[in-house]
């Protein structure tokens, strides 16, 4: 298997703009979850899915941010409209949610907003 | 609610001492505990994990970290470390009666000196 699998792996985009993040799962891992990771505030549980149902979003900063989860190989994490401080690193994880068996990483997605 | 606290933030070391990493965890039911590495610029990769059984875990490159119960810590060690092992280390706790939520302590940055 290729891994949690996400892109882009940099993404330079002006304030106001949307921006989509994208991650495909492990195959048969049926838990995602989606970290952000800055300086400040280290690695922040923005949202998990289980069976692509969302579980708890209480980690997401403000309405801005969205996330879905449309089947079991793919999310998307988006910012609309963006702005300076969602500049960070975000990773995406997958697991078995029933199963002994730790969360894989993918690379992340550095987003940089100017 | 669910939390995990390390203790330190930045470690310094000398190449050859030993390294002790706290963590605490806060959840009133059975967890899963694990121990993560990342080194500079990549993404996530686990050291070490523990679901059950024996509370001393050990873990790639000669890591090793013990589960006690009743202090609800899962420290992580290694008797002697290398220049290799700069790098950050997240503690991480599973629930696993709830629904499957992982969250991340805030990280101690590992500075080793040649």
């Amino acid at each position: 298997d290729a891994g949690v699998i996400q892109s882009p792996r940099h993404e330079v985009t002006e304030m106001g703009q949307e921006v989509t993040l994208r991650c495909k799962p492990i195959s048969g891992h049926n838990s995602l979850f989606w970290y952000r990771q800055t300086m400040m505030r280290g690695l922040e549980l923005l949202i998990y899915f289980n069976n692509n149902v969302p579980i708890d979003d209480s980690g997401m900063p403000e309405d801005r941010f969205s996330a879905k989860m449309p089947n079991a190989s793919f999310s998307t994490l988006k910012i609309q409209p963006s702005e300076p401080r969602d500049s960070a690193v975000y990773f995406c994880a997958s697991t078995f949610r029933d199963r002994n068996t730790e969360a894989f990483f993918g690379q992340g997605t550095r987003l940089t907003v100017v | 609610a669910q939390s995990v606290s390390q203790h330190n933030h930045h470690v310094i070391l000398s190449e050859a001492a030993s390294l002790e990493l706290g963590c605490n965890y806060s959840y009133g039911g059975t967890v899963n505990l694990f121990w993560y590495v990342q080194y500079p610029g990549q993404h996530l990769q686990l050291l070490l994990k523990y679901f059950s059984g024996d509370p001393l875990v050990k873990g790639i490159k000669g890591f090793e970290a013990e589960f006690i119960k009743s202090k609800f810590s899962f420290n992580l060690r290694k008797p002697s470390v290398q220049w290799s092992d700069t790098a950050e280390y997240f503690c991480a706790v599973k629930g696993s009666s709830n629904t499957g939520k992982l969250i991340f302590g805030q990280g101690t940055t590992l500075q080793v000196k040649p």
